[in-house]
């Protein structure tokens, strides 16, 4: 069965560090990859997602993530996180029938000011 | 526009009783999924719609949960006979791509069974 792995759980960082979550999925045909987060108190949105082409993407709020096909990864980046970045993010790929999106567990990221 | 909305925000509920939970996706949106948010798990694939029909059940966890779509809009997730595992935040999302290319989510219903 398909399934996604982010190997961090809870991610504490300060102000101006740069940040890399980690995101395995386990499929290794054609895959559509999803960065979700969820902002306390807020529902999920996207933050970025892969379906073809450049491996690098880039999403909202200056967050990029790599297409890796050899590894299976698919990392998310930021090279300065902010306070205000503080939540869990969520890595997830489309399901081989396209019918739903497989989630990992989610990192909860804490950024002090 | 208005996204998708889901009612109610909370449920208490004893163990033994039927739940109905709605969802309203945002409107034109012809897919319609259900997911379920567990306590330090990720998010559950329960259910997925096209329309009013349901090619995608798979992820209903047993016989006691059940959903229906009516108009290709609104939809209703039922849980009979609550367990205490049932306890969870119930996520909707919509997409206007059959394919589910972007999905986007409600704030969700969080389910507690006593």
């Amino acid at each position: 069965a398909q399934s996604v792995s982010q190997h961090n759980h809870h991610v504490i960082l300060s102000e101006a560090a740069s940040l890399e979550l980690g995101c395995n999925y386990s499929y290794g045909g054609t895959v559509n990859l999803f960065w979700y987060v969820q902002y306390p108190g807020q529902h999920l949105q996207l933050l970025l997602k892969y379906f073809s082409g450049d491996p690098l993407v880039k999403g909202i709020k200056g967050f990029e993530a790599e297409f890796i096909k050899s590894k299976f990864s698919f990392n998310l980046r930021k090279p300065s996180v902010q306070w205000s970045d503080t939540a869990e993010y969520f890595c997830a790929v489309k399901n081989q029938a396209g019918t739903a999106l497989i989630f990992g567990k989610g990192t909860t990221l804490s950024v002090s000011s | 526009g208005a996204g998708v909305s889901q009612s109610p925000s909370n449920k208490v509920t004893e163990k033994g009783k039927d739940v109905e939970l709605r969802c309203d996706p945002i409107s034109g949106h012809t897919a319609l999924y259900w997911y379920r948010q567990s306590l330090g798990q990720g998010l559950e694939f329960l259910i997925y719609f096209q329309g009013n029909s349901a090619p995608d059940k798979s992820g209903l966890p047993s016989d006691r949960f059940s959903a229906e779509r009516t108009g290709g809009s609104v939809s209703t997730l039922t849980i009979q006979r609550t367990q205490q595992e049932d306890s969870a935040v119930y996520l909707c999302a919509s997409s206007p791509f059959p394919s589910g290319a972007e999905q986007f989510f409600g704030p969700g219903t969080r389910l507690t069974v006593l």
